[in-house]
């Protein structure tokens, strides 16, 4: 166990849908980031924040948004979706801003029909 | 952004058997992590190792941040060892090779 959850485990939705993805980090991590596991594009950065603040952006979609709130849990929602958003969403965190190492968490399995 | 490269795709080992395996990055990193992603999709961390070498039991693994390239080697592997591992590079934000697909047989 990470100590990095996330909310829900599984999640199936129709297109054109909006849903949000929740992640707690580990106690004492400031720095929280969101990525995406697909088979065609394997695992990418999509972005990060650190301390409330957006801190790295990667390849993330204008239909997709984050953020991290006070007590340093972020969501990611992803809204119009399509079939080829269906992946799997990992959350990670770490101590440091930028370097440190990260703790990721089980994943959300996001299914778009 | 930095470039990760995974070799091989895919190792196919019998029980106890050695390996090891490789990971190139294009650029200088401040941070190389090795995951093992196991069939329920979980990644778990194996190694945090921007440089130098570290042991964990049957598994090791050397970063050679100058020469830019990092190994993980698993000795006396076991049918549970078998899934992905990944290497991830972070220079400003993290990249993951495409992995290694392992399965050990008994």
């Amino acid at each position: 166990d990470s100590g990095v959850t996330q909310t829900p485990k599984h999640l199936i939705t129709a297109t054109g849908q909006r849903v949000t993805l929740r992640c707690s980090p580990r106690s004492g991590d400031l720095s929280v980031y969101w990525y995406q596991q697909s088979l065609d594009q394997g695992l990418q950065f999509l972005i990060q924040y650190y301390n409330g603040e957006e801190r790295a952006k990667g390849n993330i979609l204008e239909r997709f948004s984050a953020q991290q709130f006070p007590d340093l849990h972020s969501e990611l929602n992803l809204s119009s979706l399509e079939l080829g958003d269906s992946a799997l969403y990992f959350c990670a965190s770490s101590r440091e801003s930028g370097g440190g190492e990260q703790f990721f968490g089980p994943g959300t399995r996001l299914t778009v029909l | 952004g930095i470039q990760v490269e995974q070799s091989p795709p895919d190792l196919i080992l019998q029980e106890g058997a050695n390996s090891t395996l490789r990971c190139n990055f294009s650029d200088s990193v401040n941070n190389l992590q090795w995951f093992h992603q196991n069939p329920w999709g979980q990644l778990i961390n194996l190694f945090y190792i921007p440089s130098g070498t570290k042991q964990n039991g049957r598994l090791s693994a050397t970063t050679v941040a100058t020469e830019r390239y990092s190994l993980l080697y698993i000795s006396s592997s076991q049918t549970t060892d078998s899934g992905v591992y990944f290497c991830a590079a972070n220079n400003n934000d993290m990249r993951f090779g495409a992995g290694t697909r392992l399965t050990v047989k008994p």
